[in-house]
């Protein structure tokens, strides 16, 4: 069973132009959201991250928006750049009373920016 | 720091065959994750340990896989026997507890079992 889910294998976006990416999870009992950020033969690097406490963090041209209800989160890159294409993986965290420190993955988005 | 390490990068072997990846995390962090990437499944989390202890196995497809830490820097993940459907990109991660909730990965071990 899929926890954390990105329904969209990829996007194609210009340069220049706002980049959405989309997460949807089913677990209420997540309390960090993050975004990783993997080019090909590399290993995933870290990007941003959103406490389930708030509904938007923002980091220079990226912002997370944390929708709790709906749970739902989404990264925006604004404006993108030809170096922004890369797979982009969301990712939950499960904490057990501050015991455990559990990271589930989505399927992974791979953004396409056109120069 | 030289970021977590992982061995060997590429991995070619008969099915049957036992594999062993590797992999040295950052030095002080508590948590090390090993994760498997596929088209089909994305990351998934195979197995976590927390100072050296296994903390939960669930991700473990079956028996053939075992994964061991017997000290803070150093993890093996094991398959025996191997087959085609283990060819995967294998990650190993590590993080801290109390700081960050992000984990530093590796930069994976491409297994291909033929």
């Amino acid at each position: 069973d899929q926890q954390v889910k990105q329904n969209s294998p990829s996007l194609s976006v210009q340069e220049g132009r706002i980049s959405i990416l989309n997460c949807d999870y089913t677990n209420s009992m997540f309390d960090y959201f993050l975004w990783y950020k993997k080019y090909p033969a590399e290993g995933p690097t870290f990007l941003i991250s959103i406490s389930s406490i708030k509904d938007k963090n923002e980091d220079g041209r990226f912002t997370v928006f944390l929708n709790k209800s709906a749970k739902h989160l989404s990264l925006h890159i604004v404006p993108s750049q030809p170096g922004d294409s890369a797979v982009y993986f969301c990712a939950a965290r499960l904490l057990y009373g501050g015991a455990t420190n559990k990271l589930i993955f989505g399927t992974g988005t791979l953004l396409a920016v056109q120069p | 720091d030289a970021g977590v390490i992982q061995s060997p990068r590429h991995e070619v072997t008969e099915m049957g065959q036992e594999v062993t990846l590797r992999c040295k995390p950052i030095s002080g962090h508590d948590y090390l994750f090993w994760y498997r990437q596929t088209m089909m499944r994305g990351l998934e989390l195979l197995i976590y340990f927390n100072n050296n202890v296994p903390i939960d196995d669930s991700g473990m497809p079956e028996d053939r896989f075992s994964a061991k830490m017997p000290n803070a820097s150093f993890s093996t993940l094991k398959i025996q026997p191997s087959e085609p459907r283990d060819s995967a990109v294998y990650f190993c991660a590590s993080s801290l507890r109390a700081i960050g909730t992000e984990a530093f990965f590796g930069q994976g071990t491409r297994l291909t079992v033929v």
